[in-house]
């Protein structure tokens, strides 16, 4: 399967823990995003990477989220001191640079339950 | 700022029907729009979009959609539902530079 993979599907952890996800984007695509979605709700954007650079954040993104791609590759999404507002599901997607814009693909998305 | 809003939360449609999932967007600048489906428990998956040209586009699974300038709508459409089509349908807009903004969701049920 060549598609964008997460790791963990779920993952339920206690208020003020930190988590940490993973996100494999397709290989060819140097685009990678991060979104939440809650219940209800549309996938929110979240943060975006060109290659391994961050070039954009949401105001969603508080200061006790952080995201990295340190060799234009994976992806991870690590949030300290987990509150029950984070509870959501996190998606990340990846597209091509070139040209576009070009539709994002999705991965299953990482489940968080905050107890 | 751009967006996009779905007027349904839910549409139901007996199998065999044609199909209608409704998106209207608000945009400065031309507008770039998509069409999503989410199935439970699973990511998004990509149904066409509508960057210039035709405004009638053909997607996958038999979808397609009709943009109208005038109106501000990009109406996801297939002549024949089937059950499997029973899912949640996302419109997205995408929000310059790079993101999408998503819409709410329509829950699609095909009715045997």
């Amino acid at each position: 399967d060549t598609g964008v993979s997460q790791d963990p599907r779920h993952k339920i952890t206690k208020r003020g823990q930190n988590v940490t996800f993973r996100c494999d984007p397709i290989s060819e695509h140097n685009r990678l995003y991060w979104y939440r979605q809650t219940l209800g709700q549309g996938p929110e954007f979240l943060t975006y990477f060109q290659n391994e650079a961050q070039l954009e954040k949401s105001r969603l993104l508080s200061d006790r989220f952080s995201a990295e791609r340190p060799k234009g590759s994976f992806s991870t999404l690590e949030i300290q001191r987990t509150e029950q507002g984070d509870s959501a599901m996190y998606l990340c997607a990846s597209s091509l640079m070139v040209g576009g814009p070009y539709e994002q693909y999705f991965g299953p998305g990482t489940r968080l339950t905050v107890t | 700022a751009q967006s996009v809003a779905q007027p349904e939360d839910q549409v139901n449609v007996a199998e065999g029907n044609p199909l209608t999932v409704k998106c209207t967007y608000s945009v400065s600048g031309n507008p770039y729009l998509f069409w999503y489906v989410q199935y439970p428990n699973r990511g998004l998956q990509f149904l066409l979009k509508y960057i210039t040209g035709d405004n009638l586009v053909k997607g996958s699974y038999g979808f397609e959609a009709e943009f109208n300038k005038s109106q501000t709508s990009f109406h996801l459409k297939k002549p024949s539902a089937l059950v499997s089509d029973s899912a949640l349908y996302f419109c997205a807009v995408r929000d310059p530079p790079n993101n999408l903004f998503f819409g709410t969701g329509t829950r699609l049920t095909v009715i045997p």
